[in-house]
This record gives C-alpha cells, structure tokens and sequence, in this order.
C-alpha cells in the first residue's frame, strides 16, 4: 500500500517569514495530492490540493509543488501570520478504485508573533 | 452548505456502556467516513461507505458498529470499549468514491472511555 512521509514534524517560523513542508510517497498510482490543515479541537480542513497532471498551484499565501518524479510534494506558507499556526497533513490518493487516501504523519507548524 | 455536523461533541461512557455517535452531511456525497485520531497522530481510517453500503472495513474490532440509513446519515455504534478506544472521531464525505475526492470533516466527537 501506499506510504506517506512527512518532515519534518514541527516548525517554528517567525510572523512573516515563510513555511515549507515536505511530503514524499511511494506509489507511483497516486495522483491526487490534499493538504489539511487541523486546528485545536477542530477536524482537519482541506487548504489547497494538487493533481498530478499540475507541478504548481497557488492560492493567495499557500502554494503546493508536486514532482512525480521523484515522488515528492511541498507546500509553501508565505508572509506567515499567527491564525497559520496548527496541525497540516499531507495525503495521497488515487483515482484507481481504492477509495482512502494516505495521511502523513503531520507538521505541527508555530507562528511567533 | 459544506459542512459536516457531528453528535455529541463530547462523550464519556463505560466500558460497558452502548452509546452511539451521528454525523450528517447534507451536501448529496455519495462517500461517508469514519476515522479514528489519537492525540498527535493522523486520522486513521475505520469505515467507508459509498452510496449507503459498507464498502471498506480497515479490519476494525466489532465493538465498533457502522451504520448508514440513508445517504446522508451515518451512525457509529459503541459497545464494550476499552480504555484505549479513548480518541477523537471523525466523521467525512466525498462527493465520489475515489481516493481523489476531496474530503469534507466534520469537527469530531471527543470521546472518553472509563
């Protein structure tokens, strides 16, 4: 099956600097890639998410990279703000009939005022 | 609307206890989840149901029961639990079937096992 690595597991950034997590996978089947942001006491919320016919997609502060070559994906936090700082898990899907998608381990991500 | 409700919030039962978690979408997904997370750790996938039947069971004990009685509900009963039960539940859906849809959450159900 499927298996989903992510570093690294905490982050500490100051306000307005920026954020990378990394993401790798293992089966080359995978081609739908979310990224959840989960604060206290909250579910996981869905921020930006990449398939693998895209390398890039960007939305406002939040891009998320994908190289399928080497199996690994990114997102990128910039101008980081305090409301950034919580859990995010990376996943990985496939469209192939096997109806899961993969988490991470999770990056617990603090922004220092 | 694009939000998935979860009832109750909080639980605390027995370990002999019968209690029953509810989670409601009302977005016409085809795909309801439950998954269980402990403190620290990612979701990790119990049941998908996809249009009202059972579809994946990830080898959960019995104690754990699912039910869908109609497309928008999804139930998950409780029974003789163990203290290492104790997590956060989560409920989900999709709008299809596939790992390539997006996954809506609801906010969970906290739930205690004395």
């Amino acid at each position: 099956g499927e298996n989903v690595e992510q570093h690294p597991s905490t982050l500490s950034v100051q306000e307005g600097d920026s954020a990378v997590i990394k993401c790798t996978y293992s089966d080359s089947a995978s081609n739908y890639f979310p990224w959840y942001k989960q604060e206290l006491g909250k579910g996981p919320q869905l921020i930006i998410d990449i398939r693998s016919n895209v390398g890039e997609k960007k939305d406002q502060r939040i891009a998320v990279t994908l190289n399928k070559t080497a199996k690994h994906f990114s997102l990128h936090i910039t101008e980081t703000q305090p409301e950034d700082s919580a859990v995010y898990f990376c996943a990985a899907g496939s469209s192939g009939g096997y109806q899961k998608v993969t988490f991470g381990t999770g990056t617990k991500l603090q922004v220092i005022p | 609307d694009t939000e998935v409700t979860q009832t109750p919030k909080h639980l605390v039962m027995g370990m002999t206890n019968k209690k029953s978690l509810k989670c409601e979408q009302h977005m016409g997904h085809r795909a309801m989840y439950w998954y269980k997370q402990k403190a620290k750790k990612p979701p990790e996938l119990m049941f998908v149901y996809s249009y009202e039947k059972l579809s994946i069971n990830e080898s959960v004990p019995s104690r754990f029961s699912p039910e869908c009685p109609n497309s928008s509900l999804l139930n998950l009963h409780l029974h003789a639990l163990q203290p290492e039960d104790s997590a956060l539940y989560l409920c989900a859906s999709s709008q299809g079937t596939g790992g390539d849809y997006e996954q809506y959450f609801g906010p969970g159900t906290r739930l205690t096992v004395t």
